[in-house]
């Protein structure tokens, strides 16, 4: 079956220190990925896009990486800052379609 | 500019009611899609329009709910009648490139839905 994951445990990292969030899924051939932060009480917010033919963007202190052969991209937050905490989403969406497919997300704690 | 609403934020409903959820996109955006999570799980699509038209309705659960869009601006979910599993938090977006799948959605704070 077709599967998004994403480590359902909460990540606690200290402030300074680098994030790693993982997602990894089965079953799909995504066109491209993408990474939004959601904030309780609010809406998904869009951060940053990988596309299949594409190994690493970024954008100020976020880089997200894609291996389609691990089938898993890797979003990295330097720098981090208790600001940052929140829950991160990995959404795909498949060749030649416009559905957008969630993970669950992953809950981060950035404590100063 | 203003963002994407959702109205209301909160509707709390006895099961076999009816209930309407409003959603008005960003000015100018073609594209507007509703998503559900149910608690503990992931959001999950349920429908997109392409200004009036419905492009995909495949993630709608069943003949209980109805989606327009008429006028191809603010678009309306009806859930009639709402069961227990209907409950969770329902957020619509909107992009703007008519046929652009790329395109950034814009996510507004979502309905939290609870049927009682």
């Amino acid at each position: 079956s077709q599967k998004i994951e994403q480590n359902s445990e909460a990540l606690n990292i200290q402030e300074g220190k680098t994030a790693t969030l993982t997602c990894n899924y089965t079953n799909y051939s995504p066109a491209y990925l993408q990474w939004y932060r959601q904030d309780p009480g609010r809406g998904p917010v869009f951060l940053l896009l990988i596309r299949e033919n594409e190994k690493e963007k970024r954008k100020e202190r976020l880089k997200v990486t894609f291996d389609t052969t691990l089938k898993q991209s890797l979003f990295h937050i330097t720098a981090s800052q208790p600001a940052d905490s929140a829950t991160y989403l990995c959404a795909l969406v498949r060749t030649g379609g416009f559905k957008t497919i969630f993970g669950a997300g992953t809950r981060l704690f950035v404590k100063a | 500019e203003a963002g994407v609403t959702q109205f209301p934020s909160h509707s709390v409903i006895e099961k076999g009611q009816t209930v309407t959820l409003r959603c008005d996109p960003i000015s100018g955006h073609d594209n507007l899609y509703w998503y559900r999570r149910v608690m503990g799980k992931e959001i999950k699509f349920l429908l997109h329009f392409v200004k009036e038209s419905k492009q995909d309705e495949s993630g709608m659960p069943n003949n209980r709910f109805l989606a327009e869009r008429t006028g191809g601006t603010y678009s309306t979910l009806k859930v009639q009648p709402a069961e227990l599993e209907d409950s969770g938090v329902y957020f619509c977006a909107s992009s703007h490139l008519a046929g652009g799948s790329t395109d950034t959605q814009y996510f507004g704070p979502g309905t939290r839905l609870t049927v009682l």
